[in-house]
């Protein structure tokens, strides 16, 4: 299996732009998560979904930042209107049912400019 | 809520000697404990884990943990490291019954010295 994929690995962005971060979990899993990390706040929880559904998303910043998970196999993570002060990297992780390991893709460099 | 304290930012340690990297934990039962390993600009990889049982974990890499319920503590040791060991370390809880995301430290960043 490939892992979990996020695009694009790097992006570049104005203030005021919309983003959007995708990520393709890994076939089977049913649980997908969205962090963010940055130096000032280290890896922070945004939203995880099961079976497609979210569960948890108290750690979504503001109203500006918005998931979702059409399917089984893809989700994302949409920000609009990005600010400079969401510059970080975003990691998508998966796990499958009954299994507490998260596997994480190798995440999304965002800045706004 | 879980929260996860690494004490130690930075560490630098010479080539070949060992390693313990500190991790402290709050929660109100014993919960899952992680140690994560993060090279520069990749992703995080699983280096170990505890849910119950034996409380000293075997990880990849030639890692190991010790959990000890009376200090709330999963260090994680190396009895000697190398170069491509130098990367950050993140420990992470998980509260039992595993149905929430994982709540990380800080993390550490290893140095190592030639």
């Amino acid at each position: 299996d490939a892992g979990v994929i996020q695009s694009p690995r790097h992006e570049v962005t104005e203030m005021g732009q919309e983003v959007t971060l995708r990520c393709k979990p890994i076939s089977g899993h049913n649980s997908l998560f969205w962090y963010r990390q940055t130096m000032m706040r280290g890896l922070e929880l945004l939203i995880y979904f099961n079976n497609n559904v979210p569960i948890d998303d108290s750690g979504m910043p503001e109203d500006r930042f918005s998931a979702k998970m059409p399917n089984a196999s893809f989700s994302t993570l949409k920000i609009q209107p990005s600010e400079p002060r969401d510059s970080a990297v975003y990691f998508c992780a998966s796990s499958a049912q009954g299994n507490t390991e998260a596997f994480f893709g190798q995440g999304t460099r965002l800045t706004v400019v | 809520a879980q929260s996860v304290t690494q004490p130690d930012i930075h560490i630098t340690v010479s080539e070949g000697a060992s390693l313990e990297l500190r991790c402290n934990y709050s929660y109100g039962a014993t919960p899952y404990l992680f140690w994560y390993v993060q090279s520069p600009g990749q992703g995080l990889q699983l280096l170990l884990k505890y849910f119950s049982g034996d409380t000293l974990v075997q990880g990849i890499k030639g890692f190991e943990a010790e959990f000890k319920r009376s200090q709330s503590s999963f260090n994680l040791r190396k009895p000697s490291v190398h170069w491509s060991d130098a990367a950050e370390y993140f420990c992470a809880v998980l509260p039992g019954g595993g149905a929430d995301g994982l709540t990380f430290g800080k993390g550490t960043h290893l140095i190592i010295q030639p």
